[in-house]
């Protein structure tokens, strides 16, 4: 069994400050982890993913994320937001080696203040 | 990149009427497809997956004849509602993924679906 929390339902950064969208997971298997990116009446763009390589994921737009075992994370950061960052963002968990059926988060909604 | 198309991005219709939905994957050839469903403000919900050849995969809740899926190719794969009501009005995704190796899956822009 696998599971996504996203700690937070709306995150307000101002732009040019840093992006934190916390993840959390749980999984039987070792696990591919994805961040998806969906603007409003869109569909998700892949953002980055892990598979088992290195820990730290470099993605587009300047995001990356975290792989930590210890502490099943695996945040997503910025380090300066653009106003084009306000989305919906969505952690998405794959056990890898089985039928590789994607697990989603609830989803955070990010607000970039001018 | 992977390019994933949906069709239509937008239906309104009148109750009882059945509407498909075409998932088309452009450049590169898919085994499975998925299909979810997002309801507003929402994360996405798989409904079922569908398989090249053969019969789709349904999530438990989901009602297999009332969501038809077909995948008759290896870039094409339909979703039909069927007698459509307007508690099915909702924001229907389809996925695909790449034939061979762990690649992640490829979403349309989704269809937005009205029932009036």
């Amino acid at each position: 069994a696998q599971s996504v929390t996203q700690l937070d339902s709306h995150v307000s950064v101002s732009e040019g400050t840093p992006v934190l969208l916390r993840c959390n997971y749980s999984s039987s298997y070792s696990p591919s982890l994805f961040w998806y990116v969906q603007h409003p009446n869109k569909g998700l763009q892949l953002l980055l993913k892990y598979t088992s390589a290195a820990t730290l994921v470099k993605g587009i737009n300047g995001f990356e994320a975290e792989f930590k075992k210890s502490e099943t994370s695996f945040h997503l950061t910025k380090p300066s937001a653009h106003m084009s960052d306000a989305a919906e963002y969505f952690c998405v968990v794959s056990a890898q080696g089985t039928a590789r059926q994607l697990t989603f988060g609830s989803g955070t909604q990010l607000t970039v203040l001018p | 990149g992977a390019v994933v198309s949906q069709h239509p991005s937008r239906v309104i219709c009148k109750s009882g009427t059945s509407v498909k939905i075409e998932c088309r994957s452009l450049d590169f050839q898919a085994t499975t497809m998925f299909w979810y469903r997002q309801f507003p403000k929402q994360s996405l919900m798989l409904m079922a997956t569908s398989n090249e050849g053969s019969k789709a995969t349904y999530e438990q809740g989901v009602e297999k004849d009332k969501f038809l899926i077909n995948h008759a190719s290896l870039t094409l794969s339909t979703l039909t509602v069927t007698s459509a009501h307007p508690e099915d009005s909702s924001f229907y995704i389809c996925s695909a993924r790449p034939v061979g190796g762990n690649q992640p899956q490829h979403f349309g822009d989704g269809t937005r679906l009205s029932i009036l």
